[in-house]
């Protein structure tokens, strides 16, 4: 099965701007997950949807949001980007009923 | 929140050496889960540790849960070059058993000179 996807490989944005990631899950899977890797930071819990709404989110500010469409693939939006936000940002899908998640090849944002 | 702590941050071996992470959390944890993160890659789940006391293996990686399900290991015997990459611990953000996210050590890059 195909794993799960990401675009754009790559994001260069100047700070103040806006940004959208999109993700694409593992067919059958209902959850999708946002996690930011920043350096030195490890990989940090940004958001989580599940059927169409936000379930729950982690420690970011509200200019990080996201949503998940019917098919069940999901954008994540950061709004006034600033230099901190540069990362690499992780997506991972996991199917209900199981436990883990399996994680897309993320996108590399850069703030400048 | 719920942190998990991990060390080493870094772990230089001999290939055919012993290696071994340790993660230990604030909080009881209902479960534990570990990746691994190969160098320019993304994280893979490698297994996920429920019960007190719990040991798993999977050919040379051995994987315990502690008593109190406060901390966890992953021991790697005889490593090998595929080896290489960066292990993480991770667990329950909330009480949803992992389910409404999770929250990652820091990590624990293996290095291996040949």
């Amino acid at each position: 099965e195909a794993g799960v996807t990401q675009s754009p490989t790559h994001l260069i944005k100047t700070r103040g701007q806006q940004a959208t990631l999109r993700c694409s899950p593992i067919s059958g899977h209902t959850s999708v997950y946002w996690y930011q890797q920043a350096l030195g930071l490890g990989l940090q819990f940004l958001l989580w949807y599940d059927e169409g709404e936000e379930r729950n989110r982690g420690n970011f500010p509200p200019r990080f949001s996201g949503r998940q469409f019917p098919n069940y693939s999901s954008e994540l939006n950061v709004n006034a980007l600033e230099l901190e936000d540069s990362a690499l940002y992780l997506c991972a899908s996991r199917r209900t009923g199981r436990y883990e998640q399996y994680f897309g090849p993320g996108t590399r944002l850069t703030v400048t | 929140g719920q942190q998990v702590m991990q060390i080493p941050q870094y772990q230089h071996v001999q290939e055919g050496e012993d290696f071994t992470t340790y993660c230990n959390s604030s909080t009881t944890l209902s479960n534990i889960q570990w990746y691994k993160q190969r160098p320019g890659g993304h994280p893979v789940f490698l297994i996920q540790l429920v019960k007190s006391g719990e040991v798993k293996k999977q050919k040379r990686l051995t994987f315990q849960f502690g008593e109190a399900k406060k901390n966890s290991s992953l021991h790697i015997t005889a490593t090998q070059t595929t080896d290489v990459g960066t292990y993480f611990c991770a667990g329950p953000v909330g009480s949803g058993g992992g389910a409404d996210g999770l929250t990652f050590g820091k990590g624990t890059h293996l290095i291996i000179q040949p």
